[in-house]
């Protein structure tokens, strides 16, 4: 089954710090890669997509791709208490001759200050 | 714009009754997903649509589900009969496609089925 994987966490990182979370993909054909935040009770938000290897900046999130080793990944400068939520990543997988969102479970991020 | 807009928000009812969910794409998006979200599961798709078509119905639990797409403006999840485990919170979101994928959900319904 193919299947995106995160740290359920929490991680957690003092205010100010870099906060660093990570999602593993099984599709070698998986094209484009997506960063979600969900605060609690509420509905996941786009954060940042990513279709090419490499580095992906905007403003204080950096996302990073790495196609050979399947690896995504969300950088957060300087955190604050405010990104403290869940961070779903999600990649289109191939199935069945169409394309399917498929989201990772998610990484608790805390932002202590 | 506002949004995807979904209805109810909150939905609370007895097992073997019929529930029927609401959602309007934001405007001008051709694609529109239904996902399903619990603690256990986690964010699931369930079926979406493109240009008012069924694409992938996969995810859809079982014959007790069934969604619609009359026009590009209004879709439809229903459950019937609903059941205890049925009880979850729904997204609706949309996309434009030349964007590939980058979906705006809605604020969810939350189901509870007694």
């Amino acid at each position: 089954q193919k299947e995106v994987e995160q740290n359920s966490g929490p991680l957690s990182v003092p205010e100010g710090a870099i906060a660093s979370l990570n999602c593993t993909y099984s599709d070698r054909g998986s094209q484009s890669f997506f960063w979600y935040r969900q605060y609690s009770g509420k509905s996941p938000e786009l954060i940042m997509s990513i279709y090419s290897n490499g580095d992906k900046e905007d403003g204080r999130f950096t996302a990073q791709l790495n196609k050979a080793s399947q690896y995504v990944s969300l950088l957060i400068r300087d955190s604050q208490p405010s990104d403290s939520a869940t961070y779903l990543c999600a990649a289109l997988l191939a199935s069945g001759g169409s394309y399917i969102p498929t989201f990772g479970r998610g990484t608790s991020l805390i932002v202590h200050p | 714009d506002a949004g995807v807009i979904q209805s109810p928000r909150h939905e609370v009812t007895e097992m073997g009754q019929e529930v029927t969910l609401r959602c309007k794409p934001i405007s001008g998006h051709d694609y529109l997903f239904w996902y399903r979200q619990t603690m256990m599961r986690g964010l699931e798709l369930l079926i979406y649509f493109n240009n008012n078509v069924p694409i992938d119905d996969s995810g859809m639990p079982e014959d007790r589900f069934s969604a619609k797409m009359p026009n590009a403006s209004f879709s439809t999840l229903k459950i019937q009969p609903s059941e205890p485990r049925d009880s979850a919170v729904y997204f609706c979101a949309s996309s434009l496609t030349s964007v590939s994928y980058e979906q705006y959900f809605g604020p969810g319904t939350r189901l509870t089925v007694t």
